[in-house]
C-alpha cells in the first residue's frame, strides 16, 4: 500500500543529544513536511521541501535540521539545541499544486 | 501573519446531536481550505477539502463544510453525530500562492457520549 511510514514510534532522548526521526513515502509525492503537534496548538511547521535537494524552514525550525537526498526521505533531526523537544512529531508529503497533503503515523518523542 | 483559530478546544456531545465546529482564517486572499480528523491512535485523515466552486462541501462520513467568504470561515458541520466521531478535528488554509502549505488552527477535541 502506498503511504507514509515514521519511524520509530516513541523516541526517548538524553539532555545534549542529538535523535534523528524518519520519514518515508512511497506516493511519489514531491513536497515532504515536518510538523510538530503540541497539545492545544494544532500542527506547527518546522521545516518543508518542494523538491529533492533543496528545503526550507518552516515557522519553528530553530533546534531542528533535515535533509532531503532521495525523494522518498526526509528524516528530522532534534538537535540539542531545541530546549523543549518532548512532542508528537508528525510528517506529511503532497504532490502538485492543490493536492491535500498525506499524514504518517507521528513519532512520540520524550526527554530521559 | 496568517492565522486560522477553532473557538472551540472542547466539545462534548451526546449521539445524534447536532454537531458545528467552528473555523475562521485571516488570509485576505484566495485559499484553499481543509478539515482534517484524527481519531484516537490513528495518523491525521483528510475529511474534506474546498478549493472551488459549491462553497457547501461534503466530505466522507456525513461531514459538510461551508466556506462563507464575507466571513471568512470554513465551518464543520453534521446532523447528527455517533460515538464513532470522537476524535481531534483541525482546520487548515492553503493561501493559493503558497503552494501546498498549509496552517493549521489548534484543533477541536470532540467526545461523543454514547
Amino acid at each position: 500500500d502506498g503511504g507514509i511510514t515514521q519511524s520509530p514510534k516513541y523516541l526517548f532522548r538524553k539532555e545534549g543529544q542529538n535523535v534523528t526521526l524518519s520519514c518515508e513515502q512511497n506516493l511519489n509525492h514531491d513536497a515532504m513536511y515536518w510538523y510538530r503537534q503540541d497539545p492545544g496548538q494544532g500542527l506547527r511547521l518546522i521545516y518543508y521541501s518542494q523538491i529533492v535537494n533543496d528545503f526550507q524552514k518552516g515557522d519553528i525550525a530553530e533546534g531542528y535540521s533535515v535533509s532531503r537526498e532521495k525523494k522518498e526521505s526526509f528524516p528530522l533531526t532534534v538537535t540539542s539545541a531545541q530546549k523543549n523537544p518532548t512532542a508528537f512529531y508528525l510528517c506529511a508529503s503532497s504532490g502538485t499544486v492543490n493536492q491535500p497533503q498525506h499524514f504518517g503515523d507521528g513519532t512520540r518523542l520524550s526527554i530521559l | 501573519a496568517q492565522s486560522v483559530s477553532q473557538h472551540n478546544h472542547h466539545v462534548i456531545l451526546s449521539e445524534a446531536a447536532s454537531l458545528e465546529l467552528g473555523c475562521n482564517y485571516s488570509y485576505g486572499g484566495t485559499v484553499n481550505l481543509f478539515w482534517y480528523v484524527q481519531y484516537p491512535g490513528q495518523h491525521l485523515q483528510l475529511l474534506l477539502k474546498y478549493f472551488s466552486g459549491d462553497p457547501l462541501v461534503k466530505g466522507i462520513k456525513g461531514f459538510e463544510a461551508e466556506f462563507i467568504k464575507s466571513k471568512f470561515s470554513f465551518n464543520l458541520r453534521k446532523p447528527s453525530v455517533q460515538w464513532s466521531d470522537t476524535a481531534e478535528y483541525f482546520c487548515a488554509v492553503n493561501p493559493n500562492n503558497a503552494g501546498n502549505m498549509l496552517t493549521f488552527g489548534g484543533g477541536t477535541r470532540l467526545m461523543v457520549k454514547p
